[in-house]
């Protein structure tokens, strides 16, 4: 079971908006619509923003969006703030009730 | 609102068992919409998924961690465990405990632990 592939980090300037890519195999990103999202702050724990590939959970931006192609995902942010500066996982169901992750993004807000 | 609380030692000797415990509060662990997982974070680095539990017992793990994970419920404590056998210092980590939530589709971790750092040296 091998991680899924994102960017070790992107940057934008605060209102701009960023993609973060997930890359995975026919065996799990591009075989589902399971791919989940997740931000991580320095020292907390992570915090859902994305489920089933694109959609939020109660009380997350709406700045916050997610899409799928082929064996890719992305989360898209738009109108970056400062506060979105952290640690971005994606998630994939990978098939036999197993999981994987990727190995996270560092968003920086310029 | 649910709240999770891992806890167990902070520091187990290479080759022995890591064993933690996650406590559920404000919810039932006994639901039939949830998984109840465990993930890991080394140092530094990314996220990985270590194993997930139903109520009713049944178990998923990560193949790549070699059959040394267990994971159990206890349902009349509203807790679930994780041991890792056979620890090496590549096993030092927080470790998070987290819900999984039927979310119409698949799971997703919807509800965490704040972690705990789990640290493998003699």
């Amino acid at each position: 079971q091998s991680a899924l592939t994102q960017p070790a980090s992107v940057s934008g300037s605060p209102g701009q908006s960023i993609t973060i890519s997930c890359t995975g195999t026919n065996s799990d990103v591009g075989s589902n619509n399971l791919v989940s999202w997740y931000q991580q702050h320095p020292g907390k724990a992570p915090k859902l923003m994305i489920y089933g590939g694109s959609k939020r959970p109660s009380g997350v931006s709406t700045r916050f969006s997610g899409s799928k192609s082929g064996n890719t995902a992305s989360l898209t942010v738009s109108g970056l703030q400062a506060e979105d500066e952290a640690d971005y996982y994606c998630c994939s169901f990978a098939g036999s009730g197993t999981w994987v992750f990727g190995g996270g993004t560092k968003l920086t807000v310029l | 609102q649910l709240h999770l609380q891992e806890s167990g030692p902070g520091l187990v000797k290479p080759s022995e068992t890591l064993s933690l415990t996650c406590t559920v509060s404000g919810g039932s662990i006994s639901s039939s919409s949830y998984y109840w997982g465990w993930i890991r974070q080394p140092p530094g680095k990314g996220l990985e998924w270590i194993g997930s539990i139903y109520y009713n017992g049944g178990t998923y793990d990560n193949p790549s961690l070699k059959s040394r994970v267990t994971i159990s419920v206890d349902t009349s404590k509203n807790q679930f465990s994780l041991k890792l056998s056979s620890v090496t210092a590549a096993d030092t980590a927080v470790y998070f405990c987290a819900r999984q939530a039927y979310d119409g589709s698949g799971y997703s971790f919807d509800y965490w632990g704040q972690g705990t750092l789990v640290t493998v040296s003699s």
